[in-house]
């Protein structure tokens, strides 16, 4: 079954620790993007990569850092220089970056 | 400023009580729009996209439909499952232009 994966599904910080949210598709996707999804606002864009080895900053970075290595991977790791992570998070692919994008099932980080 | 605003915020229905769901948007110009549904505390799940005006696609009890400056989801005779929030995405045109610009959403709810 081809799909978009994310771990851990729920995810607890203490402050001033750096966690990291795995995303994982095995739909031979060339973009990957991860965004923040807050009560009553729109989703918003942290990263996004369009091929290995490359990413670049969407509207909400600061405080976030990401990694392409492999083309099925793209792990986002929340900061502690992120003063507010509390959310939930999505993980998302398409063939291009003009094309469908398809979610996975997200992970909600709370910061104690 | 490019800008995708949902109404109602929310909507409840009777089982069979069929409505239309608005998703108005403000871009320079159109690459696509995107539907999707999200169950809570679940991913968003991909409905349909829509490529330029006078286009319509169904799906079962869903009906899209774009026109030059806002788009419609019709649903037609709502059942209790339909319950969810749907969200509509545009991806303008323009060099450089990847993100998708999402609105905020509206809540259905359908009862039996």
């Amino acid at each position: 079954d081809g799909g978009i994966t994310q771990s851990p599904k729920y995810l607890f910080r203490k402050e001033g620790q750096n966690v990291t949210l795995s995303c994982e598709q095995n739909l031979n996707h060339d973009a990957m993007y991860w965004y923040r999804q807050d009560p009553g606002q729109g989703l918003r864009l942290i990263y996004y990569s369009q091929i290995v080895n490359d990413f670049q900053k969407g509207d909400i970075a600061e405080g976030y850092s990401v990694s392409r290595e492999k083309k099925e991977s793209f792990p986002l790791t929340v900061t502690s220089a992120q003063k507010n992570p509390t959310a939930f998070y999505l993980c998302a692919s398409s063939t291009s970056e003009f094309d469908t994008q398809y979610f996975g099932p997200g992970t909600r980080l709370t910061v104690l | 400023e490019d800008q995708v605003t949902q109404s109602p915020e929310a909507l409840r229905l009777q089982e069979g009580e069929s409505s239309s769901l608005n998703c108005s948007y403000t871009v320079s110009g159109l690459r696509g729009l995107f539907w999707y549904r999200q169950d809570p505390g679940k991913g968003p799940e991909f409905l349909f996209t829509l490529y330029s005006a006078g286009e319509e696609k169904e799906k079962e009890r869903l009906k899209a439909t774009l026109t030059k400056k806002e788009s419609f989801l019709h649903i037609t005779a709502p059942k209790p499952e339909d319950s969810a929030t749907y969200l509509c995405a545009v991806l303008p045109e323009g060099a450089g232009t990847y993100k998708y610009i999402f609105g905020t959403g509206t809540r259905l709810k359908v009862l039996a």
